[in-house]
């Protein structure tokens, strides 16, 4: 099986755009979840789909949102980027969630200049 | 909600030596912790896992041991070798739905030859 991909895996933004990032996870999984890695801060939850729903969220502001497709393919925004959003975003799978074993996709490098 | 400590930031050992990776947990109902091997500019990939209903768990020369009273777990790496390198990631989940896992902030494990 093809393993969790994201794109792009590069991306440089200037304050105030927005920026879409895309995650296809592996085959027959149906959840999808979210995380933001900076140095220090270790991996940070944003938020976990399943189905097309939105079943769970982390700390983070109104800024970062998301969506699920009904083929678990999954994308996340980010409005009004700030500098603080320079960071790693990754992307995991696993099929029906709770508690199984995740797949991380190898993350979108975002720099905010 | 659930808080993860991971301690040592950093550790450096010689080959061949033992490394031991702790983290705590606030959270009572949490009940599942991986942990991650996240080598450089790679992605996070699950090296071994726990659940509460087991005291310790082994794969060759990875160990984890929990103790749930304490509420702490930790990572025995033995006969450490120089691929051993990279940064250790413990988390924790709940029994509920949504597949939040809280991470600790990592530990980097230098191997010296």
């Amino acid at each position: 099986k093809a393993g969790v991909t994201q794109t792009p895996r590069y991306l440089i933004k200037t304050r105030g755009q927005q920026v879409t990032l895309s995650c296809s996870p592996i085959s027959g999984h149906r959840s999808v979840s979210w995380y933001q890695q900076t140095p220090g801060q270790g991996l940070q939850f944003l938020f976990e789909y399943f189905s097309e729903t939105q079943r769970n969220k982390g700390n983070f502001p109104g800024r970062f949102s998301g969506r699920q497709f009904s083929n678990s393919r999954s994308e996340m925004n980010v409005s009004t980027l700030e500098l603080g959003d320079s960071a790693l975003y990754l992307c995991a799978s696993n099929r029906d969630g709770d508690q199984e074993t995740q797949y991380f996709g190898p993350g979108t490098r975002l720099l905010v200049l | 909600g659930e808080n993860v400590e991971q301690h040592p930031s950093t550790l450096s050992v010689q080959e061949g030596d033992s490394a031991v990776i702790k983290c705590t947990y606030s959270d009572s109902a949490s009940n599942y912790f991986p942990w991650y091997k996240q080598e450089l500019g790679k992605r996070p990939q699950l090296i071994i896992d726990i659940r509460s209903n087991v005291g310790e768990k082994k794969d060759q020369r990875i160990a984890v041991t929990l103790n749930k009273t304490a509420k702490h777990f930790s990572l025995h790496i033995t006969e450490t070798q120089p691929e051993d390198s990279a940064v250790y990631f413990c988390a924790a989940s709940m029994d509920q739905p949504g597949n939040q896992f809280y991470f600790g902030t990592g530990t980097s494990l230098t191997v010296i030859p």
